[in-house]
């Protein structure tokens, strides 16, 4: 079946540090994928998505490739804050009027040192 | 544009009572998800409503769970004769028929004891 695999945390950098969150998918047809974010006693939060092969979504200086030669939507950010540290969650989903559910990965937990 | 609202945020109770969760999705979004979240892991799909039909429950979802969304407005999460297995975060999704990606609550956090 359909499945998302993030890298294992926690994952702990200093401040203005670079940052890279792997994530790799299998599923059949093109799926969307998405990147969400979970604060400290907080909901999940939509960082960003991209629906087709090649889009990048960006948010708030965070970016993934939607890559399907090698079915990976890493997160990456050029220097991080401290207010980053967060659980970050990969996620895919079959998109518009097909199976909407989306099947998110175990989550990454990022903490990051002033 | 209110967001997504769950109540409880938190219920405690008893092994074999029942609870029943709330959800408001933001208005005029006419699907709605149920999700459930362990600690350490990610969310995991229950079930999902498109206006008031019920159009798919995860095998998650056993005899003893059940949800409603009459009117295709407002949802409830029933869950009877809890167990402690059934202690997680209740999360609650909704959006509209043209956009990919959707808005969540808060969740309610169950524990049982």
């Amino acid at each position: 079946g359909d499945s998302v695999t993030q890298m294992e945390g926690p994952v702990t950098l200093s401040e203005e540090a670079f940052l890279t969150i792997n994530c790799t998918y299998t599923a059949t047809g093109y799926p969307s994928l998405f990147w969400y974010v979970q604060y400290p006693g907080e909901g999940l939060q939509l960082l960003l998505k991209a629906t087709k092969a090649d889009d990048k979504g960006s948010n708030k200086g965070f970016e993934a490739t939607y890559r399907k030669e090698t079915t990976s939507f890493h997160l990456e950010k050029g220097s991080v804050q401290v207010s980053d540290s967060a659980v970050y969650f990969c996620a895919l989903s079959k998109g518009l009027n097909r199976d909407d559910k989306i099947i998110f990965g175990k989550g990454t937990r990022l903490h990051i040192l002033p | 544009d209110t967001g997504v609202s769950q109540n409880p945020r938190h219920k405690i109770t008893k092994r074999g009572q029942n609870v029943t969760f709330r959800c408001d999705p933001i208005s005029e979004h006419n699907r709605l998800y149920w999700y459930r979240q362990t600690l350490g892991q990610g969310p995991e799909f229950l079930t999902y409503f498109q206006n008031e039909a019920q159009l798919e429950k995860s095998r998650l979802l056993s005899d003893r769970f059940s949800a409603e969304r009459p009117k295709g407005s407002f949802s409830t999460l029933e869950i009877q004769r809890t167990e402690q297995g059934d202690s997680a975060m209740y999360l609650c999704a909704s959006s509209p028929p043209d956009r990919v990606g959707y808005t969540f609550g808060s969740g309610t956090r169950l524990t049982v004891v």
